[in-house]
């Protein structure tokens, strides 16, 4: 299994509401990946999670909570989002073997627009 | 710091006809050097990737790369493009070692016309 998994493909939501898009992957990664990517432009870096933990957050506004409830479930909590957060949220894993070499595995992606 | 460079924002090759994309690196060592490709909607898919040793590697879907110390490039090719080849295409680069953040470049999207 070399997928990483990601739901919801397509979301749209009130920036009143309070939502989560969910990664799944069973490649035993132990280190687990959220970008934003939007349209024309090179995924950004957010969050990163190495072995459960919290290891980057890159500035990332609070209405963005990343969870990692285990290693192979990466979850981003999304509560009062503003239209320019529309875009897609991509997940990554990469193993965390010696001299790791940053290789990423992405999933497809969570279309997200903000009304 | 390290940062990648893909000089071309915008390139249209016939179905058939022979591809390169350029990437350009900035970093003091060797780096961990990559190539993914997006179609649109869709995830990244890794085409490749040069880590040491033979400086021409393979990759998925025909596609080779050439790392080149003395010019800091890594360029993508292919010898015949297929319609299915389009889409956008991002080399990255990562330092390695516990460094979790892979650099990527702004992108080159390839048009393939009948």
């Amino acid at each position: 299994d070399t997928e990483v998994t990601q739901t919801p493909k397509h979301l749209v939501m009130g920036m009143t509401n309070k939502k989560s898009l969910k990664c799944e992957q069973h490649m035993g990664h132990r280190a687990m990946y959220w970008y934003k990517q939007k349209a024309k432009k090179p995924p950004e870096l957010m969050f990163v999670y190495s072995y459960e933990k919290l290891s980057i957050n890159e500035s990332v506004p609070s209405r963005f909570s990343p969870e990692c409830p285990n290693s192979s479930l990466l979850n981003l909590h999304l509560h009062a989002l503003q239209p320019e957060d529309s875009a897609l949220y991509l997940c990554a894993s990469s193993p965390l073997t010696s001299g790791n070499t940053g290789e990423l595995f992405f999933g497809e992606g969570s279309r997200l627009t903000v009304l | 710091a390290q940062s990648v460079t893909q000089p071309d924002i915008h390139i249209t090759v016939s179905e058939g006809a022979s591809l390169e994309l350029r990437c350009n690196y900035s970093y003091g060592a060797t780096p961990y050097l990559f190539w993914y490709v997006q179609s649109p909607g869709q995830g990244l898919q890794l085409l490749l990737k040069y880590f040491s040793g033979d400086t021409l590697v393979q990759g998925i879907k025909g596609f080779e790369a050439e790392f080149k110390r003395s010019q800091s490039s890594f360029n993508l090719r292919k010898p015949s493009v297929h319609w299915s080849d389009a889409a956008e295409y991002f080399c990255a680069v990562n330092r390695g070692g516990s460094n979790y953040k892979l650099t990527f470049g702004k992108g080159t999207l390839l048009t393939v016309n009948p």
